[in-house]
């Protein structure tokens, strides 16, 4: 099994650009979860969804659209770049609830210029 | 006041020490208590869940303090493999809260 993966690992935007990130889970997990990871603080919950075709707003979802039209599928868009979204980004999933176990993906480093 | 709060650090210790990490939390209806280890540009994993009764992995130790709301991880004898990134993380209903972690450096 993969676990958890990630596309792209890296990415460089100019601001205003647009661009989606694919997060792609093989462990039946329900619930997935879109985090963003700055120096010095927490990560913070972008947005997550709690089954096929649920999405929900988490602690810092401004700037961000997600949708999670397959089960194993989670994309997390950001519709015009901004410097202020350079940040790392995780993909995470659990089996049924926030109270299990979260499995991450590798992250994917985006800079926006 | 952040949710969960933790002391950056960094902790320098040397091989074979003890040491421990405190972690607070604000919400007293906060429901579930983890610690992940992060190690430098990866992912974080799941390192133990943390129970009222206090639960022990190995080396590692994990307590909750409900009354005072405060977590605790200690890690015994320590190895230059435990050099990470340990992250409090504190879960209530559909909201998942991390800290942003202590750094551990472990010396030979």
């Amino acid at each position: 099994n993969a676990g958890v993966t990630q596309t792209p690992k890296f990415r460089v935007l100019k601001t205003g650009q647009s661009m989606t990130l694919l997060c792609a889970q093989d462990m039946n997990h329900e619930y997935m979860y879109w985090y963003r990871q700055d120096p010095g603080m927490g990560l913070r919950l972008i947005h997550y969804s709690v089954g096929e075709g649920t999405t929900a707003k988490g602690e810092v979802p401004d700037g961000y659209n997600v949708s999670r039209l397959k089960k194993q599928n989670f994309l997390l868009g950001l519709e015009s770049a901004a410097p202020s979204q350079t940040s790392v980004y995780f993909c995470a999933s659990s089996y049924y609830s926030a109270y299990n176990e979260q499995f991450f993906g590798p992250g994917t480093r985006l800079t926006v210029l | 006041r952040k949710e969960v709060e933790q002391d950056p650090g960094p902790f320098n210790v040397p091989e074979g020490a003890t040491v421990a990490f405190n972690c607070t939390y604000s919400n007293s209806a906060s429901q579930s208590f983890f610690w992940y280890r992060q190690d430098c540009r990866k992912e974080p994993k799941l390192l133990m869940s943390v129970y009222s009764s206090g639960n022990e992995d190995g080396r590692f130790t994990a307590q909750l303090n409900r009354a005072s709301q405060y977590i605790s991880l200690l890690i015994r004898d320590s190895k230059l493999s435990d050099s990470a990134t340990y992250l409090c993380v504190v879960t209530l209903a559909f909201k998942t809260i991390f800290g942003a972690g202590t750094r551990l450096f472990v010396k030979a």
